[in-house]
């Protein structure tokens, strides 16, 4: 399968616990975004990576929120203490370019529940 | 404040007929548009995207930009039950990194 992929497809937690959070994108896109969406809405921008540097990184995201691409490759969403409102699905996308046709690929999604 | 803004719905077409989809934005500065569509509790998978003024078709989809009204939409022909899903709007800007999405709207396709 060369989509992209996430790990793990459901997290259930206890509020103020630390969750992590794994993306592999399609392998040549040297681009991957971390979104989240919650029920009824689309999905809301977090994080951008290109190549190993996060470029951009939403004023919406909170201390608690932190990801890492060390190699360019994979990344990581870790969650600190994480609350109730923490609950959505976590969406990674990857793409190859920039500009005019910058499409991004979803993957399956991670569905966090904070109980 | 960058803003994409669509008709959550629902919108119900009979089998056969012609949906259509609208999209505002509010950033004239807005470079690419793209349309994805979500089944429940699947992620967004990508139908087709638009830059130019204009029509561009793939199949039963035409995705229609007009720059200067700040509008996008996408027609689905002959319109069929497994059509049947939410559809998300999404524009990118050229300044930033960033894709802004609309709530999307929910297309139910009667047989």
């Amino acid at each position: 399968d060369t989509g992209v992929s996430q790990d793990p497809r459901h997290k259930i937690t206890k509020r103020g616990q630390n969750v992590t959070f794994r993306c592999d994108p399609i392998s040549e896109h040297n681009r991957l975004y971390w979104y989240r969406q919650t029920l009824g809405q689309g999905p809301e921008f977090l994080t951008y990576f290109q190549n190993e540097a996060q470029l951009e990184k939403s004023r919406l995201l909170s201390d608690r929120f932190s990801a890492e691409r060390p190699k360019g490759s994979f990344s990581t969403l870790e969650i600190q203490r994480t609350e109730q409102g923490d609950s959505a699905m976590y969406l990674c996308a990857s793409s190859s370019r920039q500009g005019a046709g910058n499409e991004q690929f979803f993957g399956p999604g991670t569905r966090l529940t904070v109980l | 404040q960058k803003e994409v803004e669509q008709n959550s719905g629902p919108l119900s077409v009979p089998e056969g007929a012609i949906a259509s989809l609208n999209c505002t934005y509010s950033d004239r500065g807005s470079q690419s548009f793209f349309w994805y569509r979500q089944y429940s509790g699947k992620s967004p998978e990508l139908i087709m995207f638009i830059y130019s003024n204009g029509d561009k078709e793939d199949g039963r989809f035409t995705a229609q930009l007009n720059k200067a009204s700040q509008y996008v939409s996408l027609l689905i022909r002959d319109s069929q039950p497994s059509d049947s899903a939410t559809y998300l709007c999404a524009v990118n800007y050229p300044t930033g990194n960033q894709f802004y999405f609309g709530t999307g709207t929910s297309l139910t396709v009667i047989p």
